[in-house]
Parts: structure tokens; sequence; C-alpha cells
């Protein structure tokens, strides 16, 4: 079966600071690796994925994912963070055409 | 903006009432999905539906019953629920078939059971 971890529960970075939130991945075959965020009370948005081509994915909200094949990661980056970025982060693999394993999810503070 | 719409935002029943959950999205998707989720957890797959018919239910208790009338329309019936059924109810939509299909997220469903 496909999974991803996120090794850190919380992220915290001070608004205008590079944020990164980590993600791992195990999988047989091709990946297909999605980033997810959740705003207080609200559902979850789609940020990017990757299918394939470029290692470099960029999505929504300045949000951009790097995939590293080597070192099976799919790590989330915003050069310059806002306190609205403050938020929860699900990392996901698409188990087959239907289903998506989550990770625990991270939690984003952005500090002012 | 979430182009999944579900219906009501929030919903408190008492456990021998039967409510509904509703669903509507209209980007043309053909696979709609369920899916229920507890405070700061990721969401947990309940059943999904593909060109209308149930194509996966992940063991749900039979007093949740999902319903899909149209492509548009998916909705999931209430009945004799636990506290425990206290939740984050979200709705969600992609193209059916093909592993990297985007799936799309309503603002979901909060439900008290009391």
């Amino acid at each position: 079966a496909q999974s991803v971890a996120q090794p850190e529960d919380q992220v915290n970075v001070a608004e205008g600071n590079p944020l990164t939130v980590k993600c791992t991945y195990s999988v047989s075959g091709n990946p297909y690796l999605f980033w997810y965020v959740q705003y207080p009370n609200r559902g979850l948005q789609f940020l990017l994925k990757y299918i394939t081509g470029d290692n470099l994915v960029k999505g929504s909200y300045g949000f951009e994912a790097e995939f590293n094949k080597s070192q099976t990661s799919f790590h989330l980056k915003k050069p310059s963070a806002l306190v609205s970025d403050s938020a929860l982060y699900f990392c996901a693999v698409r188990d087959n055409d239907y289903k998506l394993s989550f990770g625990a999810g991270t939690t984003v503070t952005v500090r002012a | 903006d979430t182009e999944v719409t579900q219906t009501p935002k929030h919903l408190v029943m008492g456990m021998t009432n039967k409510k509904s959950l509703k669903c509507e999205q209209h980007m043309g998707h053909r696979a709609m999905y369920w899916y229920k989720q507890k405070a700061k957890k990721p969401p947990e797959l309940m059943f999904v539906y593909s060109y209308e018919k149930l194509s996966i239910n992940e063991s749900v208790p039979s007093r949740f019953s999902p319903e899909c009338p149209n492509s548009s329309l998916l909705n999931l019936h209430l009945h004799a629920l636990q506290p425990e059924d206290s939740a984050l109810y979200l709705c969600a939509s992609s193209q059916a078939g093909g592993s990297g299909n985007t799936i799309y997220f309503g603002e979901g469903s909060w439900l008290t059971v009391v």
C-alpha cells in the first residue's frame, strides 16, 4: 500500500521567513503526490500535485513542492511565509483511482 | 473557492433523529466521495461513487446511508447516530478514473450528535 509520512506535527516560523513542510512517501510504482491545506473551520483546499515531469511543482498561494525520488520526499515550500498561511497541511498519495492516503498533518503557525 | 457545495454547514441531531447531508458539484465530475474528519486528524474515506454507482464502502456502519441521485448530487442519510459520530463530514469530487486526477473538497458539514 502507498503511504506518506509527515515527520513534524508542528512548524513555527516568523512572517517573511521561508516555510518548509516535510513529507516522505513510500510507494510501489509511480507516485501521485498531493498537498492540501485546511484553514481553521474550513474544508480541504488543493494546493498542488506531482504526477510526472518537472520535479519542482508550483501551486496556489505561492507554494511549491520539490519531488525528490532518491530521498522519496515531496516537501512543500514557500519562500516568504505570511501570517495567513497558518493552517493545517496534509500531504497525500494516491492509492488507486479513488483512494487518497493522507499523512497525519502538520500544523503551521506563522508569527507576526 | 471550492466548487463543491455542502449543506447544511452545521447540524445538531439527537440519536433517534433522521437527517441528511447534501452535496452538489457542477464541475462535470463523475466520481464523488464522502469523508469523515475528526479534529486535527486527516480525513477518512467513507464512500465513493463512480458514474452514480457505489464503488467503495469502507466498512461504514449502516446508520450512514449514501445516495447519488444524479451525476451532480450526493447525499448522506443519517439515522440512529452515536455521539462518537460527531465530526466534520466532507464531500469531494473528481474526474472518474486515473490516479492523477485531483480530488476537490467542499467546506464540510459539522455534525454534532447529542
